[in-house]
């Protein structure tokens, strides 16, 4: 079975630092992958997602993410947090092929202090 | 736009009894998905419709869980009866049609189960 790896349970930032949250997975044939935040007290919302190409993604409010293929890897990064990226993060993979099932991470809590 | 909208936002119970979940989801959505988040872990599927069928429902505890999508649009999940394990945040989400490059999964807020 599937299954999404989330290494860190808790980070604590300052503002301005640097973050990158890591995700792993265990499938190895072709999976799509997203990550996901829930800000307090709002629903999950999409950050950005890889489906094929580059495996470099942007997505919203200055967030990336890498795939790396041979290591199973899929984490998310920013260059500069700010106080307001105080969530929750979830990592979620959907495969093999496209059945519209979402298996998540066990989630990272990111507090930034301001 | 009105996103996916689920209620109640809480509900407290005693164990055995029954509890129903509501879920709308975004107009045009055919794809509709309950999840359950226990508490410091990521969603785990429960069941998904494509319209009124529920094509994976094998997370489903079908012992005491039931949904139903008539008509293809709203949702209800129910428990009946509830059992203290069910403590957890319901989740409904939708997307037109699977997930692709060009769609995602919009999430509500979703309901939070504490059984006592």
């Amino acid at each position: 079975a599937q299954s999404v790896s989330q290494h860190n349970h808790h980070v604590i930032l300052s503002e301005a630092a640097s973050l990158e949250l890591g995700c792993n997975y265990s499938y190895g044939g072709t999976v799509n992958l997203f990550w996901y935040v829930q800000y307090p007290g709002q629903h999950l919302q999409l950050l950005l997602k890889y489906f094929s190409g580059d495996p470099l993604v942007k997505g919203i409010k200055g967030f990336e993410a890498e795939f790396i293929k041979s290591k199973f890897s899929f984490n998310l990064r920013k260059p500069s947090v700010q106080w307001s990226d105080t969530a929750e993060y979830f990592c979620a993979v959907n495969g093999p092929g496209n059945t519209g099932k979402l298996i998540f991470g066990q989630g990272t809590t990111l507090q930034v202090k301001p | 736009e009105a996103g996916v909208v689920q209620s109640p936002r809480y509900k407290i119970i005693e164990k055995k009894q029954p509890v129903a979940f509501w879920c709308n989801p975004i107009s045009g959505h055919n794809t509709l998905y309950w999840y359950r988040q226990n508490l410091g872990q990521g969603p785990e599927l429960l069941i998904r419709y494509e319209n009124e069928e529920a094509v994976d429902d094998s997370q489903l505890p079908k012992d005491r869980f039931s949904a139903e999508r008539l008509k293809g649009v709203d949702s209800t999940l129910k428990i009946q009866p509830a059992e203290l394990g069910d403590s957890a945040v319901y989740l409904c989400a939708s997307s037109s049609p699977l997930l692709s490059r060009n769609t995602e999964a919009f999430f509500g807020q979703g309901t939070r189960l504490t059984v006592v």
